[in-house]
């Protein structure tokens, strides 16, 4: 099994709309939960940490339940420039030793 | 340019000769990852270096994959008697300290064995 599966979509949304993606994880010992972006034949990169009580960064939402062990990342207002691929990320450490990323959730705004 | 640099950006080899990588990460960051990824996939695990120990090797990687970072600065990754399974894009990030979660990707050594 794998350690943190997420839907691989494609989603695709017009504008303005609101999506939300969601990934399980399969290690109850997960420490460390995040969500990278990585757009089209580039490197990923870190778009939000995700905590247990929840954070919010302008219009990108994530949350973590540890009882479902999942994560989730909402997304309001979508712009054109939300087109990329979603990559869910779990560590077993606090020490981030070793990072199982998720297999991207693609996401196309539509004009 | 400070970011990650990775040589080379592409390689191309037949089966069966080995391969080196190099992989230069931001300067200040102690922490140095490497991975694989494949299309449709995300970034697969390979190993980590906490200056120049390697401290996480993933139960994955096959004898044929060794990496260093001799100096605690840049690192490389061999492939030894490369399958076409091995082709893949290979992924560098470096992270400092206690942000440890905000890796940062260099752009990739594209590797495909014919």
């Amino acid at each position: 099994r794998k350690e943190v599966e997420q839907d691989p979509g494609p989603f695709n949304v017009p504008e303005g709309a609101t999506v939300a993606f969601n990934c399980t994880y399969s290690n109850s010992a997960s420490q460390s939960f995040f969500w990278y972006r990585q757009d089209c034949r580039k490197e990923p990169k870190l778009l939000m940490s995700v905590y247990s009580s929840g954070n919010e960064d302008g219009r990108f939402t994530a949350q973590l339940n540890r009882a479902s062990q999942y994560i989730s990342l909402l997304i309001r207002d979508s712009k054109l420039s939300d087109s990329a691929t979603y990559l869910c990320v779990v560590t077993t450490s606090n020490t981030g030793n070793q990072f199982y990323f998720g297999t991207g959730t693609s996401l196309t705004v539509i004009p | 340019d400070t970011g990650v640099s990775q040589n080379p950006r592409h390689k191309i080899t037949k089966r069966g000769q080995n391969v080196t990588f190099r992989c230069d990460p931001i300067s200040e960051h102690n922490r140095l990852y490497w991975y694989r990824q494949t299309l449709g996939q995300g970034p697969e695990f390979l190993t980590y270096f906490q200056n120049e120990a390697q401290l996480e090797k993933s139960r994955l990687l096959s004898d044929r994959f060794s990496a260093e970072r001799p100096k605690g600065s840049f690192s490389t990754l061999e492939i030894q008697r490369t399958e076409q399974g091995d082709s893949a894009m290979y992924l560098c990030a470096s992270s400092l300290g206690a942000h440890f979660y905000e890796q940062y990707f260099g752009p990739g050594t594209r590797l495909t064995v014919t």
